[in-house]
């Protein structure tokens, strides 16, 4: 069965760092979403992607946060520099465009530790 | 803001029926209510979706009142794996809604 694919699985990193996360999406999805979930909450919305353009990126912090996804195929969120706060698990997730849009398909997840 | 509100948590016996509620009583016309559920250290899983009507599939049976401002989403036959966190969603299929998630129902199925 496809999955969403993402990683790395776990980083930890100093404060003041970059960081990088990858994401390749179910092939034939056009939409693609970015989440961050912190511990305890559920996940939040970061950035939609329509094929490589943003449809929505009003929640990403954009002072530290980037998002890309250039082919309109797998896609990556960067932040730099990374801050306590920034701990969280960060979560890609895939739609078919035109098909039941509310059904997501989510990977595991990249969890982040900022020290 | 979650439209949805959901007990924090509830607890049902191995092999027995859980019933998770949601209430949504802003729901407008054109929204469908969503389930997803996320198992620990997992992204989460759709489950099901209606608009008005009550579904089943294989997962899950999802109950709508006919006012349309609440549902239960019923596992009829509970298993130790069906612990995890709970969400129950309202969405419009328009072009510009987004999936947000509230805090849900954390389910713990007990042996």
């Amino acid at each position: 069965e496809a999955e969403v694919a993402q990683s790395p699985r776990y980083k930890i990193t100093e404060k003041s760092q970059a960081v990088a996360f990858w994401c390749d999406p179910i092939s034939g999805h056009a939409t693609l979403y970015w989440y961050r979930q912190i511990l305890g909450q559920g996940p939040e919305l970061l950035v939609q992607f329509q094929d490589e353009s943003v449809v929505d990126d009003s929640q990403l912090p954009k002072d530290r946060f980037s998002a890309e996804r250039l082919k309109g195929v797998d896609s990556t969120l960067k932040i730099q520099p990374a801050e306590l706060g920034d701990s969280a698990m960060y979560l890609c997730a895939s739609a078919l465009r035109g098909g039941n849009t509310g059904e997501l398909f989510f990977g595991e997840g990249s969890r982040l530790t900022v020290l | 803001d979650a439209k949805t509100t959901q007990p924090p948590s509830m607890d049902c016996a191995e092999g027995r029926a859980a019933n998770l509620p949601c209430n949504h009583s802003t729901i407008s016309g054109n929204e469908y209510v969503y389930w997803y559920r996320q198992i620990h250290s997992q992204g989460p899983q759709y489950i099901i979706h209606g608009l008005k009507n009550n579904e089943t599939n294989e997962m899950a049976s999802l109950i709508i009142t006919e006012d349309r401002k609440s549902s239960t989403l019923i596992l009829p036959h509970a298993t130790l794996r069906d612990t995890a966190v709970y969400y129950c969603i309202v969405l419009s299929l328009n072009r510009d809604d987004k999936i947000i998630f509230g805090k849900g129902t954390r389910l713990h199925i007990l042996p």
